[in-house]
């Protein structure tokens, strides 16, 4: 099945870390990304990791995957106010159609 | 470098009219095409994707069509528009890759109200 669940709502502190949880269902995926959204504007790609990897790092960024329990997280360090926005994760999904699935988004707040 | 372009940014359209959006792609060549709907501010739906010219498929059925006239041009289109088509259109691309990765990047949105 394509399923990627994500929680809807994350509010922190500015100057907090920010983590960002992801499950998804297809075990053979081998890429897993995270954009980001910001309001009235098209995703952006922040990062993705590949399967063979348990961390990625990308400057406040840290990737973290647990392929036994489908779980992908994204920690934000030192969130800043300019972090506040929808953040979406996706796998590849090699099925009958290449494609990716998206979660529902996770909409991150942050207070200053 | 890459660019991706959608046009127009905003629309409102009467309940019944027709709908074309565009979406174009500088700096690549046979690039993979999609357009996704999100309702409400969350959730993608992916509608179409191309591989080539001329060749769509469909994800949903609906009164939505999508055409790929030229390598670099993918376009939504309706003859009747309803309430419920209503939201932000979202296009992409990607580059032919084998192996599992199908990195896509968005173009920023046409929103669509229906009248």
């Amino acid at each position: 099945g394509e399923d990627v669940e994500q929680s809807l709502f994350l509010s922190v502190r500015e100057g907090d870390s920010s983590v960002i949880n992801c499950t998804y269902t297809d075990s053979s995926s081998t890429y897993l990304y995270w954009y980001k959204q910001e309001p009235g504007a098209g995703l952006q790609l922040l990062t993705y990791i590949f399967s063979n990897m348990d961390m990625k790092q990308d400057q406040r960024l840290t990737v973290l995957l647990n392929k036994k329990d489908k779980h992908l997280s994204l920690r934000i360090a030192d969130t800043q106010t300019g972090d506040s926005a929808i953040y979406f994760c996706a796998e590849f999904y090699g099925g009958a159609t290449n494609k990716l699935i998206f979660g529902t988004g996770t909409l991150l707040a942050v207070q200053p | 470098s890459q660019t991706i372009h959608q046009w127009p940014a905003t629309l409102v359209q009467p309940v019944g009219s027709p709908l074309s959006l565009e979406c174009t792609v500088e700096g690549t060549s046979n690039p993979n095409l999609y357009w996704y709907r999100q309702a409400a501010g969350r959730g993608l739906q992916l509608l179409f994707y191309s591989v080539g010219i001329g060749q769509i498929s469909s994800e949903v059925p609906q009164n939505l069509s999508a055409s790929r006239p030229q390598d670099r041009q993918f376009i939504l289109s309706s003859k009747k528009l309803l309430l419920s088509d209503s939201g932000f259109y979202l296009c992409a691309w990607s580059e032919r890759m084998t192996g599992g990765k199908d990195t896509q990047y968005f173009g920023p949105g046409t929103r669509l109200t229906v009248l």
